[in-house]
């Protein structure tokens, strides 16, 4: 069981260079997520996507994209990274939107944009 | 401004005995709450969770107590485990609000032999 899968795990960034992170589940779920962790910080959501062909903004949505490719798959784009993007990113997947349905996380990417 | 709050960066417990982490939140449309653990270098991964039409709820050794009066809510491990230490974060949500999971900064778990 796959569950919710982050490529790559790690990636070091020069400021101004783009990158996509990719996520996929294979659990069938209709709800994913995009949130980044920070030292001292819990985790803040930058975009969500209730289900295939429907994203929406987030607490920190400000330099990202997202594009959710089918029900697999939501992936999130820095078109210009910065230092302060330097983060651990999580993809995460739920079964349907809203409460009762917890979220699964993916083991994360260790992002640093130097 | 934080919604919710976990007030102790880290705690340490003797294995096999009770650990109780706190979580407090500020927002009163929260009606969700959840707790996820976290290994190094793993996601989090959902633990328990709590409407807030009841106050207890159990699973196993884990349960979590709600007062909604208080804004208040707490984990309790018992007996904790040495596989027990980790980072746990308290999460809150309102009813069909995707954009609205908030998270505490987390509390790191020690359990000490």
């Amino acid at each position: 069981n796959a569950g919710v899968t982050q490529t790559p795990k790690f990636q070091v960034l020069k400021t101004g260079q783009s990158m996509t992170l990719q996520c996929a589940q294979d659990m069938n779920h209709n709800s994913m997520y995009w949130y980044r962790q920070d030292p001292g910080m819990g985790l803040r959501l930058i975009y969500y996507s209730a289900s295939e062909g429907t994203t929406d903004k987030g607490e920190v949505p400000n330099g990202y994209n997202v594009s959710r490719l089918n029900k697999r798959e939501f992936s999130l784009r820095l078109e210009s990274a910065a230092p302060s993007q330097t983060s651990v990113y999580f993809c995460a997947s739920s079964e349907t939107r809203g409460v009762g349905s917890p979220l699964h996380f993916g083991n994360g990417t260790r992002l640093t944009v130097t | 401004d934080q919604q919710v709050k976990q007030n102790s960066p880290s705690l340490s417990v003797q294995e096999g005995r009770i650990s109780i982490l706190n979580c407090d939140y500020t927002n009163s449309m929260f009606d969700y709450f959840l707790w996820y653990k976290k290994y190094p270098a793993e996601g989090p991964t959902f633990l328990i969770s709590i409407s807030s039409i009841k106050d207890k709820n159990e699973d196993g050794r884990f349960t979590v107590f709600l007062n909604k009066s208080a804004k208040h809510l707490s984990l309790h491990i018992v007996p904790s485990q040495p596989g027990d230490s980790a980072v746990y974060f308290c999460a809150a949500s309102e009813m069909n609000r995707d954009d609205k999971i908030i998270f505490g900064k987390g509390t790191r778990l020690h359990i000490l032999p």
